[in-house]
């Protein structure tokens, strides 16, 4: 069966400090591969999504990156963190198909404090 | 813009009643519907989905579809304290295989 893996659950991090979230999924090849935002209150902000290695499109211009270094690999990066960068950050994966029926499954999430 | 809405709530429902969330869509091409449930400082994980216009159940949950209408419904029977949590539905739409989601709506069993 497959998993999906996100670490650290949980950081607290200075104004200004770099950020990397990593996410790998297991059991799965060619998974297309995501990043979400749920900020307190609100609704889930897709960041990113990866359809391959090395192949990132981004939903939302910021101070936020992505990168898809294996297959089975997701990062998010940032050189410098904003308060308003604080929040429960979700990886999830999909078949990859590419087909409208491809159900997206969550990781347990990241909870990022930025001060 | 394709929109999926939701009412936020809470829904406060007895225990043992059923409980009923409702979802609208602006896409009519919208082809695939999904719920999600999300307790508190959890991630989202699937509950059901559907694709045809009708009823779907799965055990307590029972998923209604109406593509006329636009509107996709959660129904739980028999509501547990523990199914107090977020339910988000998603929806996504012919060409596109990443759904829009809504922002949930929040219902507490009260025992």
């Amino acid at each position: 069966s497959q998993t999906i893996h996100q670490w650290p659950a949980t950081l607290v991090q200075p104004v200004g400090s770099p950020l990397s979230l990593e996410c790998t999924v297991e059991g799965t090849s060619n998974p297309n591969l995501y990043w979400y935002r749920q900020a307190a209150g609100r609704g889930l902000q897709l960041l990113f999504y990866s359809v391959g290695i090395g192949q990132i499109s981004s939903e939302v211009p910021q101070n936020l990156s992505a990168s898809r270094p294996q297959d089975r690999q997701f990062i998010l990066s940032s050189k410098k963190l904003l308060l308003s960068d604080s929040g429960f950050y979700l990886c999830a994966w999909n078949g990859g198909a590419l087909a409208v029926t491809d159900t997206q499954y969550f990781g347990p999430g990241t909870r990022l404090t930025v001060l | 813009q394709k929109e999926v809405e939701q009412n936020s709530g809470p829904l406060s429902v007895p225990e043992g009643a059923i409980a009923s969330l409702n979802c609208t869509y602006s896409d009519r091409g919208s082809q695939s519907f999904f719920w999600y449930r999300q307790y508190s400082g959890k991630s989202p994980e699937l509950i059901m989905f559907i694709y045809s216009n009708g009823d779907k159940e799965d055990g307590r949950f029972t998923a209604q579809l109406n593509k006329a209408s636009q509107y996709v419904s959660l129904l739980i029977r028999d509501s547990q304290p523990s199914d107090s949590a977020t339910y988000l539905c998603a929806v996504a739409s012919g060409g596109s295989y990443i759904p829009t989601f809504g922002r949930g709506t929040s219902l507490i069993v009260h025992p």
